[in-house]
């Protein structure tokens, strides 16, 4: 099955730097990658994802890259700003097998705490 | 703007007991997940469930884990007998899913602490 790395699994930042959480996947067929933010006691919310067909998609503030051949993605934060500060997670979607059918399923990293410092 | 629903939010209850978990998902989606949140393993994947068919349960304990889709409005996880080591953040997700890999939307959640 998909096996997803992500680092650092903590990263503290001044309030206007930038962050970069990087993640790795196993699986080459994945082709689904989005990343969630969860702040404390409250639920995994998507802030963005990418697919396999493209290598940079960004929204505002963040953006995420995809290098396929290297099995490996990241998230982008410029000009961080303290209710940044969360756990994020990246994911990588489960593919189409053999006999063409999709599972569906999302593969976790095991999350990354951001803290953004005023 | 629709949501997963999840109850109960919180839930305390003593080794042994038989614990219920339910979840609505989003209107018109046809996947359901069942995850399982600890600090030491993070988002683990329990089961899910396409157009109420399951299609994956190896994540979840089987002597003690149910997981069922009584209706396209309803999943349920259940627990019985729970166990300290049961206690953890349950969360449901649901997503529409046609022929690839789509966005799941997470609940609130269900804190269980099995004392």
């Amino acid at each position: 099955g998909e096996n997803v790395e992500q680092h650092p699994s903590t990263l503290s930042v001044q309030e206007g730097d930038s962050a970069v959480i990087k993640c790795t996947y196993s699986d080459s067929a994945s082709n689904y990658f989005p990343w969630y933010k969860q702040e404390l006691g409250k639920r995994p919310q998507l802030i963005i994802d990418i697919r396999s067909n493209v290598g940079e998609k960004k929204d505002q503030r963040i953006a995420v890259t995809l290098n396929k051949t290297a099995k490996h993605f990241s998230l982008h934060i410029t000009e961080t700003q303290p209710e940044d500060s969360a756990v994020y997670f990246c994911a990588a979607g489960d593919s189409e097998n053999a006999g063409g059918t999709s599972y569906g399923k999302l593969t976790f990293g095991q999350g990354t705490i951001l803290t953004v410092h005023p | 703007d629709a949501r997963v629903t999840q109850t109960p939010r919180h839930k305390v209850t003593e080794m042994g007991q038989e614990v219920t978990m339910r979840c609505q998902p989003i209107l018109g989606h046809n996947t359901v997940f069942w995850y399982r949140q600890t600090m030491m393993q993070g988002l683990e994947l329990l089961a899910y469930f396409r157009n109420r068919a399951p299609l994956d349960d190896s994540g979840m304990p089987k002597d003690r884990f149910s997981a069922e889709m009584p209706d396209a409005t309803l999943a349920t996880l259940k627990i019985q007998p729970s166990e300290p080591r049961d206690s953890a953040v349950y969360f449901c997700a649901s997503g529409f899913w046609q022929v690839r890999t789509d966005t799941q939307y997470f609940g609130p959640g269900t804190r269980l602490t099995v004392l």
